[in-house]
Order: structure tokens, then C-alpha cells, then sequence
């Protein structure tokens, strides 16, 4: 399957600041998302974004699709942001593959 | 979003008993659901892919006798876990695609802990 890699692995921020989370793929891709897992396991859905920019209040997200990468750009920065970042692309297969995911650690 | 509601959230089990975790979309019909596990602080790993109607496809390394997966309704898969042992206990969720763009939207999760 296809590999992917995300980076930084951990992070941690000051409330209020900018952060940009990378994500990389081996393969091409029909799909990518992003995804945030809050304390408690559950995964919100963040951005369905497989090539162009998005925005969503203090998130955005850009896809590069014929380079590889995708970046999720976090802005003011709050605690409830705190959590694990995952980039989930797809190829022409059903399922999402995850990548190892950023931890992110927003201090007050 | 989309809602998939997963259930139950929490379950404390003997060794060798079955356990069954059961994955609704409440708002959406989904012909293929998918079931994830997750150990601490690793990423989630695909068990296997749910089609409605038909058989899971297991992915490699996951035995199918173990992880039984039913999808009997376009709203509705369960994953039940046969005679669990200490080395099943793990975070497992579901995930349902939504037709159109194929987003997946994702349940609660289950947390399992097998004494």
C-alpha cells in the first residue's frame, strides 16, 4: 500500500501561535483527508481535500497531488487543538491509509 | 458532517468470552463500512473492509474467525471479537463511507479491555 509519513511527529505550541503539519505520500493519490483525534479517541473529520486549498475557520489545508504532500496549516492556536493530527490519502482501493500522525500539545 | 454512531464505547470483558461492538450511520447509507484497531499512541491499523450484503476482506494478518464481521444493512456492521483473550484488549473503531465523494466519517470508538 501506499506510504505515508508526517512530520513534525510531536509538537507542542503556545496557545496563539502558527503551526504547519506536513504529510507526504509515495503514491497518487484520489482522495486525502485529514483528521484530528481528540483525548477520548474520537476521530473529527477535518478537511476531504485530495488536491487545492480549503479553509475552515483557523484551518486550512493544501493538497500538492503531483508532489506528493499535503499540509495543515493551524492558526491562533487554542488548548482544545491539542490532540493527534492524522493524514489519511487514497488511492483507487476503498480504504484510507493513515499516517503515523502528529501529536500536537498546545499550552496555555 | 455525517454521523456514525459506535457502540459501546467501553467494555470490560472475561478472557473467553465474545464481545460485539456494533457500527451505525445514522444519517446516510453506507454500502462499505471499515474496522480499524489502534494501539496506544500508534496509528490506526485496517482490520477489514465491510460490504453490505457480501463477505469482509480481511486484511492480512487478521484472522477472520477471530474478528467476526457482520453488515447486514446499508446502516448497520458489527464486529464481534470470539473468545477474547488479554492480547484483544485495544481501541477499535469503525468507519462508514458516504456515496458521492467517498468521505469517511468515523465512530466514537470501542475500548476494550480483556481481563
Amino acid at each position: 500500500g501506499i506510504q505515508v509519513e508526517q512530520s513534525p511527529p510531536d509538537l507542542i505550541l503556545q496557545e496563539g501561535a502558527n503551526s504547519t503539519l506536513r504529510c507526504n505520500f509515495s503514491d497518487s493519490v484520489n482522495n486525502l483527508q485529514w483528521f484530528h483525534q481528540n483525548p477520548w479517541g474520537q476521530l473529527i473529520n477535518l478537511f476531504y481535500i485530495p488536491s487545492g486549498t480549503k479553509q475552515n475557520g483557523r484551518l486550512s489545508a493544501t493538497t500538492v497531488a503531483t508532489e506528493r504532500y499535503s499540509l495543515l496549516y493551524i492558526s491562533s492556536s487554542q488548548t482544545t487543538d491539542s490532540g493527534v493530527y492524522f493524514c489519511a490519502p487514497k488511492t483507487g482501493a476503498n480504504n484510507l491509509f493513515f499516517g503515523t500522525g502528529t501529536r500536537l500539545t498546545v499550552i496555555p | 458532517g455525517a454521523v456514525v454512531s459506535q457502540h459501546p464505547s467501553r467494555v470490560i470483558c472475561k478472557s473467553g468470552t465474545s464481545v460485539k461492538i456494533e457500527c451505525r450511520s445514522l444519517d446516510f447509507q453506507a454500502t462499505t463500512m471499515f474496522w480499524y484497531r489502534q494501539f496506544p499512541k500508534q496509528s490506526l491499523m485496517l482490520m477489514a473492509t465491510s460490504n453490505e450484503g457480501s463477505k469482509a476482506t480481511y486484511e492480512q494478518g487478521v484472522e477472520k474467525d477471530k474478528f467476526l464481521i457482520n453488515h447486514a444493512s446499508l446502516t448497520l456492521s458489527t464486529l464481534t471479537v470470539t473468545s477474547a483473550h488479554p492480547e484483544d484488549s485495544s481501541f477499535y473503531i469503525c468507519s462508514a463511507r458516504r456515496g458521492g465523494t467517498g468521505e469517511l466519517f468515523f465512530g466514537e470508538g470501542s475500548r476494550l479491555t480483556v481481563l
